[in-house]
């Protein structure tokens, strides 16, 4: 599977916009960009996937550079809930390939 | 509905005694996975099954791991014997072939301290 890199961590203030980063220079054409996300003392849950085009859902966004080599993970407001460690993953489209969960990044959220 | 259930929780043992963690994917979920995540790292693949078939157990340490899926719903992880090395959580996760995405949903694990 492809390597992701991610910081080890950021800080953000509550109700303000955490954009997460993550590069992936070495990203294939099947290859899709999942984030997941593990609150403290929790199983990792998805946030947001996307290919190409950027992705909005209830819980965040995803934007993709055009040459697909990055992207960003963005939390519109952030809440105290939304602390946790956030992992960027690359997923081949077929699905049948497993997750590879590098260390992430630990986003601190202060009131 | 219902998501993936672990139990126990937390498992305390002494080294070379054996354990065994149990698994309840959602239900129709045809996809199952054991990872192991140690502290301070991401979640690493141990096993994977495709209903009853294990497609993919390659970072199983199969001189003292075992795991298995009867009827292709429930699933067991067994160590036997335990090493202090093996103290980690270990979560399950299941994910069903007709949802596109391939999301995979994660139980809340099982905490093992090996002493």
């Amino acid at each position: 599977d492809a390597k992701t890199t991610q910081p080890n961590s950021m800080e953000s203030n509550e109700e303000e916009p955490v954009h997460l980063p993550c590069n992936h220079s070495t990203i294939s054409g099947t290859d899709y960009i999942h984030w997941y996300r593990q609150l403290p003392s929790q199983g990792p849950e998805y946030v947001i996937h996307g290919l190409t085009s950027n992705v909005n859902n209830r819980m965040a966004s995803l934007a993709i550079a055009e040459d697909r080599k990055s992207s960003t993970l963005i939390l519109h407001r952030a809440t105290l809930r939304d602390a946790a460690v956030y992992y960027c993953i690359l997923r081949d489209k077929s699905g049948y390939s497993t997750l590879t969960f590098g260390k992430g990044t630990m986003l601190l959220v202060s009131p | 509905e219902a998501g993936v259930v672990q139990s126990p929780r937390y498992k305390i043992i002494e080294k070379k005694q054996p354990v065994a963690f149990w698994c309840n994917p959602i239900s129709g979920h045809n996809t199952l996975y054991w990872y192991r995540q140690n502290l301070g790292q991401g979640p690493e693949l141990l096993i994977r099954y495709e209903n009853e078939e294990a497609v993919d157990d390659s970072q199983l340490p199969k001189d003292r791991f075992s795991a298995e899926r009867l009827k292709g719903v429930d699933s067991t992880l067994k160590i036997q014997p335990a090493e202090l090395g093996d103290s980690a959580v270990y979560l399950c996760a299941s994910s069903a072939r007709r949802d596109r995405s391939y999301e995979q949903y994660f139980g809340p694990g099982t905490r093992l301290t090996v002493t």
